[in-house]
């Protein structure tokens, strides 16, 4: 089955610093790549996600990457506020509609 | 309003008993997910439903049970409940295999 590995697991910034987030996946047949964030006690919800098809994807001050090659694809946002900070998941859907998700990355933006 | 539901939103339950976790969406989505969320490990994918009538394993299915009569409904069983599946179960659904998956508000499940 698919393998998704996401690092760091932790991440501290500072405010108006940016942060970047790796996943790596095992499956070459995946296409769809999205990334979800979840606030204490809340459900996780969509950021931004990126088709198999497209290298790059940027929504203000969020953007994610995807190297379908090296079958790895990142978060990067810019300007971190403290509002930022939450946990984040990556997750990947192969050629069925399982959709696989990394551990989760907890970032932390300091004042 | 439009969305994911799941009952109950927590539940404290003796070890051994029977207990069904209930999920139900009105946006006609094809797919529909069972996720628990422990601390450390994750969203794990327990069992998934590409469409009414079929159903599929995820990662850890030991111990669950889920149906798909039809579009809307997809709700999990524990058969016989161990203190290792207090979790956090999250459902989710989505209408194809290249667009978002949605998740109910989640149900914190506790096995004493």
């Amino acid at each position: 089955g698919e393998n998704v590995e996401q690092h760091p697991s932790t991440l501290s910034v500072q405010e108006g610093d940016s942060a970047v987030i790796k996943c790596t996946y095992s499956d070459s047949a995946s296409n769809y790549f999205p990334w979800y964030k979840q606030e204490l006690g809340k459900r996780p919800q969509l950021i931004i996600d990126i088709r198999s098809n497209v290298g790059e994807k940027k929504d203000q001050r969020i953007a994610v990457t995807l190297n379908k090659t090296a079958k790895h694809f990142s978060l990067h946002i810019t300007e971190t506020q403290p509002e930022d900070s939450a946990v984040y998941f990556c997750a990947v859907r192969g050629g069925n509609y399982k959709l696989t998700f990394g551990k989760g990355t907890l970032l932390t933006v300091n004042p | 309003i439009a969305g994911i539901t799941q009952a109950p939103t927590s539940q404290i339950l003796a070890a051994g008993r029977r207990m069904t976790l209930r999920c139900t969406q009105d946006m006609r989505h094809n797919a529909m997910y069972w996720y628990r969320q422990d601390l450390g490990l994750g969203l794990r994918l327990i069992h998934y439903s590409n469409t009414a009538g079929t159903t599929g394993k995820g990662e850890v299915p030991d111990g669950y049970s889920v149906s798909r009569a039809n579009t809307d409904d997809f709700p999990l069983t524990l058969a016989s409940a161990v203190p290792s599946q207090t979790s956090v179960y999250f459902c989710a659904s989505s209408s194809d295999r290249n667009t978002e998956a949605f998740f109910g508000q989640g149900t914190r499940l506790t096995v004493v």
